[in-house]
């Protein structure tokens, strides 16, 4: 019983491809986030979802698309691969935006050759 | 705008050694919370306190320990008898209590301090 969980935990893939990644959360929370990890393990969000509405988009490049089809489920879609792409892709969810803590997921760790 | 500083880019303890774990905040909002995570050598993020800015209380949580100083604007995580097992990178956050123009909640995370616990 994973509270937030992603798929794939592992992403290899060739510069210019197409992948996605999803996540999904069964703890009932209304809003979920993506982060991006780099390679020196700093943390900064990309995304945020409440009740599937986008909240927060900070500045990330249009190859990077989230969509959220209900309130546990936000996948995140990314065309035309970079190398610096290269990272490692945080899902979290909070019961609501504003206050509470947010839970992270296992993470998704992207290689881009 | 929201910064977090962790100065300790890398600590290195032998085993039962109490160990302090820096974190200092910048924010203009009066109101806000502040969070400590950690990254054990698996990836995975685990969530370890959550502390909103009028409480300025300390909290204990086993060996676990965190200090709070508003008029520093630090809030300073200490592990009493290091245990290998507590290696890992450990994160301090900074979230705004009331979203802004609906901007959510969003998380400034400091740069992280790795801890190395020897035995």
């Amino acid at each position: 019983d994973t509270a937030v969980s992603q798929t794939p935990k592992y992403l290899v893939t060739q510069m210019g491809n197409d992948k996605s990644i999803k996540c999904e959360q069964n703890l009932g929370h209304d809003t979920m986030y993506w982060y991006k990890q780099d390679s020196k393990k700093f943390l900064k969000i990309m995304f945020s979802y409440n009740n599937k509405e986008l909240i927060i988009n900070e500045t990330v490049p249009n190859r990077f698309s989230p969509k959220s089809p209900d309130k546990a489920h936000l996948n995140l879609h990314i065309n035309s691969l970079e190398l610096g792409d290269s990272a490692v892709y945080f899902c979290a969810s909070s019961l609501r935006q504003g206050r509470e803590t947010q839970y992270f997921g296992p993470g998704t760790r992207l290689l881009v050759l | 705008a929201q910064k977090v500083t962790q100065a300790q880019t890398e600590i290195s303890v032998v085993e039962k050694e109490d160990v302090t774990l820096d974190c200092v905040y910048e924010t203009r909002d009066t109101t806000y919370y502040l969070f400590w995570y950690k990254q054990p050598p698996s990836g995975e993020l685990v969530f370890l306190i959550r502390r909103n800015s009028f409480d300025e209380q300390n909290e204990i949580s086993g060996r676990y320990s965190w200090n709070f100083q508003k008029s520093t604007s630090s809030f300073n995580f200490t592990i009493t008898a290091s245990q290998v097992v507590d290696s890992a990178v450990y994160f301090c956050a900074l979230s705004e209590a009331v979203p802004l123009n609906n901007a959510g909640n969003m998380l400034t995370f400091g740069g992280g301090t790795r801890l190395m616990v020897k035995p």
